[in-house]
């Protein structure tokens, strides 16, 4: 199986301006989760997202937001942005395991710089 | 407030030589557990996982994990360290009933010298 795509891998933005970035999970994989990894934050989560419904959702404002659609590819948005936003964008993707729990496979990432 | 504590942020060790990352997380259940690693630019490959049952974890790339529930501990140990192995390195926890939603730790970097 293919594992999870990010696009793009690379992309610079100005102050202000807003940025959508895209993840492709395994396929047959309906969950999708976001995480922002920072080299003074570390590797914190966004949101999370299962059949097209956001079920989890993490401490960070409401210019950051997200959506799945029915082929379960995700998108992240993330408006008015500010120079803090500069990091890594990493997209993960989850089934249930058959010993119960779930693993999550990451995609390479969209680094993101915000000048 | 529940936490992944990572004790060590940075480790050197001798080609050849054992390997021991620590993990320690406060939740009020115990949680399911991972390992992960991460190479400069890349993103993160799962080690092992731990949901429930034996304690000892087999992983890939010859890694290993114990939990132990009265330390509340999962720490991740290799015999003999490759050059290969130079990465960062990051514990991280689940709930059950928060699926897809992962708390990670601040990240052990692994520096291997000849």
């Amino acid at each position: 199986k293919a594992g999870v795509t990010q696009t793009p891998r690379y992309l610079i933005k100005t102050r202000g301006q807003q940025v959508t970035l895209s993840c492709s999970p395994i396929s047959g994989h309906r969950s999708v989760s976001w995480y922002q990894q920072t080299p003074g934050q570390g590797l914190q989560f966004l949101f999370e997202y299962f059949s097209e419904t956001q079920r989890n959702k993490g401490n960070f404002p409401g210019r950051f937001s997200g959506r799945q659609f029915s082929n379960s590819r995700s998108e992240m948005n993330v408006s008015t942005l500010e120079l803090g936003d500069s990091a890594l964008y990493l997209c993960a993707s989850s089934e249930p395991s058959t010993s119960g729990g779930y693993e999550q496979y990451f995609g390479p990432g969209t680094r993101l710089t915000v000048t | 407030a529940q936490s992944v504590t990572q004790p060590d942020i940075h480790i050197t060790v001798s080609e050849g030589a054992s390997l021991e990352l620590r993990c320690n997380y406060s939740y009020g259940a115990t949680p399911y557990l991972f390992w992960y690693v991460q190479s400069p630019g890349q993103g993160l490959q799962l080690l092992l996982k731990y949901f429930s049952g034996d304690t000892l974890v087999q992983g890939i790339k010859g890694f290993e994990a114990e939990f132990k529930r009265s330390q509340s501990s999962f720490n991740l140990r290799k015999p003999s360290v490759h050059w290969s192995d130079a990465a960062e390195y990051f514990c991280a926890v689940g709930l059950t009933d928060s699926w897809g939603k992962l708390q990670f730790g601040a990240g052990t970097q692994v520096v291997v010298t000849p």
